[in-house]
């Protein structure tokens, strides 16, 4: 039983707009979440992290929010730039730590 | 400050061969995790391993696979007598400490034909 998802498989953003990717997840224990990009061919890049005691983190053009009544976290980022096509997962820290556990993922194409 | 090496970025096998891909982790880094990500699916984690010791192979096949990471050189996941279900791309990833971010390698492609 995945433990984290992410609903929707593809997003289409112009440049410039925001992009917002979703991911939901199970366990209210839960106390860490991490956010990576990966491109075809390439191993996935750590992006933008948040811990439970918080509710947003912001670096540059991403930001993270958590809502852990909602037990959904979602990554912006603005404006969207071409180059940010890739695919994102969400990820969080399991069994103490010993292994990420990811999201389906969600493409994002971002369009000139 | 190299990042995480992994080498071969490509890697053909016949069925039945054994595979051996090999993990560097960045500087500093004294864990090393292994991923498999099968075509279409996410990444799924394999074994966590620190120096000499396997930490965690929950992830890891019963059979036909194996994984080290020796006090000296890289760690290495093998499969022994690889069969093509088992053509993937194979992340490894490193960390400075346990639970929070890893930095991944470039992957290995394994296709077995």
């Amino acid at each position: 039983d995945q433990q984290v998802k992410q609903n929707s498989p593809s997003l289409s953003v112009q440049e410039g707009r925001i992009s917002i990717l979703n991911c939901d997840y199970t366990n209210s224990m839960f106390d860490y979440f991490l956010w990576y990009k990966k491109y075809p061919a390439e191993g996935p890049t750590f992006l933008i992290s948040i811990s439970s005691i918080k509710d947003k983190n912001e670096d540059g053009r991403f930001t993270v929010f958590l809502n852990k009544s909602a037990k959904h976290l979602s990554l912006h980022i603005v404006p969207s730039q071409p180059g940010d096509s890739a695919v994102y997962f969400c990820a969080v820290p399991i069994n103490a730590g010993n292994m990420l556990t990811f999201g389906g993922g969600t493409r994002l194409m971002v369009k000139p | 400050n190299a990042g995480v090496m992994q080498n071969p970025r490509h890697l053909v096998r016949r069925r039945g061969q054994e595979a051996r891909l090999r993990c560097s982790p960045m500087k500093g880094h004294s864990h090393v995790y292994w991923y498999r990500q099968l075509p279409e699916e996410g990444l799924k984690f394999m074994v966590y391993l620190q120096k000499e010791n396997i930490i965690d192979e929950s992830g890891m096949p019963k059979e036909r696979f194996s994984a080290e990471f020796p006090k000296e050189g890289p760690s290495i996941l093998r499969i022994q007598q690889v069969v093509r279900g088992d053509s993937a791309a194979y992340f490894c990833a490193s960390s400075p400490g346990q639970g929070r971010e890893q930095y991944f390698g470039p992957g290995t492609r394994l296709t077995v034909t």
